[in-house]
């Protein structure tokens, strides 16, 4: 079956750090990928996604490559802020629309 | 442009008793689903509309949770009776009509049952 399997938390850096969350997945055919965030007290914002093999996503500083090959979609940035303190969750879309996620890693930047 | 939102932001009650949830998508989003996270676990698909018809509700746990989307704009989630395990946060989310579209989501209704 789909599964999204993300590493444990929480992680915490101190800031400008460079960060990498780890997000593989198992999935029949070609599903989009996605990173999803959810700051303190707020809902799940997109943050960046992918549609197929090799594609980049990228926003606000963060990236994650589509890598068919290792079945990843791993979270990167070069220099993290204490705003970017939050739970990062991943996620694989299905042919049907559904999303399945990751449970999610909790970031913590420390000044 | 308003985002998806939902109400309440948080419901406790007691075990037995009845809750509704409702969630607005954004205008236009033909597409709307719920998911749920409960304590600890990731996030879970319950049921996907399409306008006004369940596209899909295989998520759905079992037969105390009833969702409506009357007239394809707003849907309500209703748990009745609601149990322990019921506990989480309840999230839904809108989409234009065609399948690439991005799910945006609102922020959640957290549910405690006592």
């Amino acid at each position: 079956g789909n599964s999204v399997t993300q590493m444990e938390g929480p992680v915490t850096l101190s800031e400008e750090a460079f960060l990498t969350i780890n997000c593989t997945y198992t999935a029949t055919g070609y599903p989009s990928l996605f990173w999803y965030v959810q700051y303190p007290g707020e809902g799940l914002q997109l943050l960046l996604k992918a549609t197929k093999a090799d594609d980049k996503g990228s926003n606000k500083g963060f990236e994650a490559t589509y890598r068919k090959e290792t079945t990843s979609f791993h979270l990167e940035k070069g220099s993290v802020q204490v705003s970017d303190s939050a739970v990062y969750f991943c996620a694989l879309r299905r042919s049907n629309y559904q999303l399945i996620w990751g449970a999610g890693t909790k970031l913590i930047i420390k000044p | 442009e308003a985002g998806v939102t939902q109400f309440p932001s948080h419901s406790v009650i007691e075990k037995g008793q009845t809750v509704t949830l409702r969630c607005d998508p954004i205008s236009g989003h033909d597409n709307l689903y719920w998911y749920r996270r409960v304590m600890g676990k990731e996030i879970k698909f319950l049921l996907h509309f399409v306008k006004e018809s369940k596209q899909d509700e295989s998520g759905m746990p079992n037969n105390r949770f009833l969702a409506e989307r009357t007239g394809g704009t707003y849907s309500t989630l209703k748990v009745q009776p609601a149990e322990l395990e019921d506990s989480g946060v309840y999230f839904c989310a809108s989409s234009l009509p065609t399948r690439e579209e991005t799910q945006y989501f609102g922020p959640g209704t957290r549910l405690l049952v006592l």
